[in-house]
């Protein structure tokens, strides 16, 4: 059964940076093909991609966040983290992490989400 | 980009009608498009991907087609857990991008 949960600060300041960790369960990133995608979405609003990490460590990046995003993970705990640098009030999101296979490259479990509010 | 114009952006249906949702690449993404479920206040649930291959677990009165780069979502027989909004996706290049999202209610 595959799971993923984010967890994050909930509420920061603007300039700071927003660490965010996906925990899952039911597969590894350390499996041939598997990878863990970030997309968030602004309250009532749609979906943004954000970032990719795979299996081999690979990582790709929404050009539209420059190079404030930095995607990582750590195999032997089951995690993957995302770091925003420089936020602002339009970081304000429910942000998701979700699994995503090779090949494949959609979005097959999601996790449940967690809210960030940047605020002064 | 790749962009992806989802329409309509709102629709009211009855139980046990059928409504079509659609998405319009702005390029040939080779089929490489999937369609999402959000209920509200929950993470987004995948329906279809391929364009048509239905995901394990999902009614068979969704389904999914495409004519060039328009792709379609249809739902039959409208059941009332069916209130939600749709999200499609493109899958074939980076950066990923969704459409805008279709509201789906239910009278």
């Amino acid at each position: 059964q595959v799971t993923l949960k984010e967890s994050g600060p909930g509420i920061l300041q603007p300039s700071q940076t927003l660490s965010l960790t996906c925990t899952f369960s039911g597969f590894s990133l350390s499996t041939y093909g598997m990878g863990v995608g970030w997309i968030r979405q602004p309250s009532g609003k749609g979906l943004e991609w954000l970032a990719n990490i795979w299996w081999d460590d690979d990582k790709y990046y929404n050009p539209s966040l420059k190079n404030r995003l930095t995607i990582s993970k750590d195999t032997s705990n089951n995690q993957a983290f995302l770091k925003i640098t420089n936020v602002d009030t339009a970081d304000t999101a429910t942000y998701y992490c979700a699994r995503i296979v090779y090949g494949y490259n959609y979005f097959d479990y999601w996790g449940q989400g967690v809210m960030v509010t940047v605020s002064s | 980009d790749i962009q992806m114009t989802q329409s309509p952006a709102s629709l009211s249906a009855s139980l046990g009608e059928t409504v079509t949702i659609e998405c319009l690449a702005s390029e040939d993404i080779y089929s490489n498009l999937a369609w999402y479920q959000q209920k509200p206040g929950k993470s987004p649930q995948l329906l279809i991907y391929d364009a048509s291959s239905l995901q394990d677990g999902v009614p068979s009165r969704f389904s999914g087609s495409e004519s060039g780069t328009q792709y379609s979502l249809e739902i039959n027989s409208l059941q009332s857990e069916d209130a939600a909004t749709y999200f499609c996706q493109q899958h074939h290049d980076y950066p990923y991008t969704f459409g805008a999202g279709t509201k789906l209610e239910l009278k």
